[in-house]
């Protein structure tokens, strides 16, 4: 089980707006710690997607952003595409491990 | 542009040890500003963080605690590389593997920005 824990799946039409949870912990994001996104395509490595809470890599769209509130982050995604799916995942330290934990992944479908 | 390629072998046999490499291009493994990482990915644990090597006057190694006692990550500045050795694997340990680039001066700061395309290693 992650120590950050995202749904396992979330759905939207194209075009339609999409949000990704990635609840925590006192000892990580409740502990202010930034939350991280990462975007993974189908066959591919992972990318960068979101750094530092909300701020995007040079090259990503700004279809995507990041929020943040008590032990929680989103990530919200707009004007959703085909394109769009993949797995997403957050990142974030953990004070008690004393290393930098992942949630488990949500897997976005474009109906 | 900082580039990451990956290498070593897809099968390993419980018990031994799994080796894999990663080149360097477009930066420094001895870079002062980033951390050179290994995260695996599996369908059971998701991503997973595994450790990191870096330089910062002096060589430093990091672990995650699921890991550590089995696993080494090596600095090679002759070739520009950095490895990853696990010994003992079992067949909880079949994932997907990736080194990547880590930036950010605090924990909190600290993500990874380049990634390798991945090595797919089965323990039998």
């Amino acid at each position: 089980q992650s120590v950050l824990t995202q749904p396992p799946s979330v759905s939207g039409a194209p075009g339609q707006w999409v949000t990704i949870s990635c609840t925590g912990s006192s000892s990580n994001i409740g502990a202010d710690y930034a939350v991280h996104w990462y975007q993974r395509l189908p066959g591919t490595a992972p990318r960068l997607l979101i750094y530092g809470d909300y701020n995007r890599p040079s090259g990503v769209t700004d279809r995507f952003s990041g929020s943040r509130s008590g032990t929680s982050a989103s990530l919200a995604i707009t004007g959703l595409q085909a394109e769009d799916e993949a797995d997403y995942y957050c990142q974030s330290f953990d004070n008690n491990l004393r290393h930098w934990v992942f949630g488990g992944g949500t897997k976005l479908t474009v109906l | 542009q900082v580039q990451l390629q990956q290498s070593g072998p897809g099968l390993v046999k419980a018990s031994q040890t799994l080796s894999v490499t990663c080149a360097i291009s477009g930066d420094s493994v001895s870079s002062k500003s980033a951390g050179w990482n290994w995260v695996r990915q599996s369908p059971s644990r998701g991503l997973e963080w595994l450790g990191r090597t870096f330089y910062r006057s002096k060589w430093h190694n990091e672990y995650a605690v699921s890991v550590r006692g089995r696993i080494s990550i090596n600095p090679d500045t002759s070739k520009n590389q950095f490895s990853l050795q696990m010994t003992s694997v079992t067949p909880g340990d079949t994932a997907i593997y990736y080194c990547a680039r880590g930036v950010g001066s605090t924990p909190s700061d600290y993500n990874m920005d380049v990634w390798g395309k991945g090595t797919t290693v089965t323990v039998s």
